[in-house]
């Protein structure tokens, strides 16, 4: 089950640290991709990045960062200064300029 | 910004039967729309999708629907076996900026009841 993968599974945040999420593609995507998941609320775009070492702000970037330093790599990280961080973050890529989503597992994150 | 809303949030059926999940959008420069299918526990999966210059598109039991100017496009399963139990997510997409822009639904989730 190649494509995308996400590490950890499961992670757990204290107050005030920061926490990385990492997400690695062996899919040669040019577009990759980080929402978020809420119960009820769908997923929700917090960052994108069409090429290596671009990306920009999706919906609800505020207490999150990104890098792309490589192409198969985009990992997020979360910030102290994101208030409610418990959700499940999907990560997923594309062809550049196509339009179907490869995703990733997901990483559950909750807060200590 | 584009606005998609997704009903209903639950939606059991007998096995055999059929089930209907209906979307609406705001933004009248999407183009595409997609339905990613969600298992317990796994990655969203693309299960069929529609460009703006269809009316309806059909793959096996599944069929989508796509109204312009209503702004309205709904997802069809005939004949539901337990196995097509998840969650769905509708979505509409445009290009943005040179990037496709993807907003999603609140999602609608399917139990089969054997």
């Amino acid at each position: 089950d190649g494509g995308i993968t996400q590490s950890p599974k499961y992670l757990f945040r204290k107050e005030g640290q920061n926490v990385t999420l990492s997400c690695e593609q062996n899919l040669n995507h040019d577009a990759m991709y980080w929402y978020r998941q809420d119960p009820g609320q769908g997923l929700r775009l917090i960052y994108y990045s069409q090429i290596v070492n671009d990306f920009q702000k999706g919906d609800i970037a505020e207490g999150y960062s990104v890098s792309r330093e490589k192409k198969e790599s985009f990992p997020l990280t979360v910030t102290s200064a994101q208030k409610n961080p418990t959700a499940f973050y999907l990560c997923a890529s594309s062809l550049d300029r196509k339009e179907k989503l490869f995703f990733g597992s997901g990483t559950q994150l909750s807060v200590l | 910004g584009e606005n998609v809303e997704q009903h209903p949030s639950t939606l059991s059926v007998q096995e055999g039967d059929s089930a209907v999940i209906k979307c609406t959008y705001s933004d009248s420069a999407s183009n595409y729309f997609p339905w990613y299918k969600q298992e317990l526990g796994k990655r969203p999966q693309l299960i069929i999708d529609i460009r703006s210059n269809v009316g309806e598109k059909k793959d096996q039991r599944i069929a989508v629907t796509l109204n312009k100017t209503a702004k309205h496009f709904s997802l069809h399963i005939t004949e539901t076996q337990p196995e097509d139990s998840a969650v769905y997510f509708c979505a509409a997409s445009k290009k943005s900026g040179g990037y496709q822009k993807v907003t999603f639904g609140t999602g609608t989730k399917l139990q089969v009841i054997p």
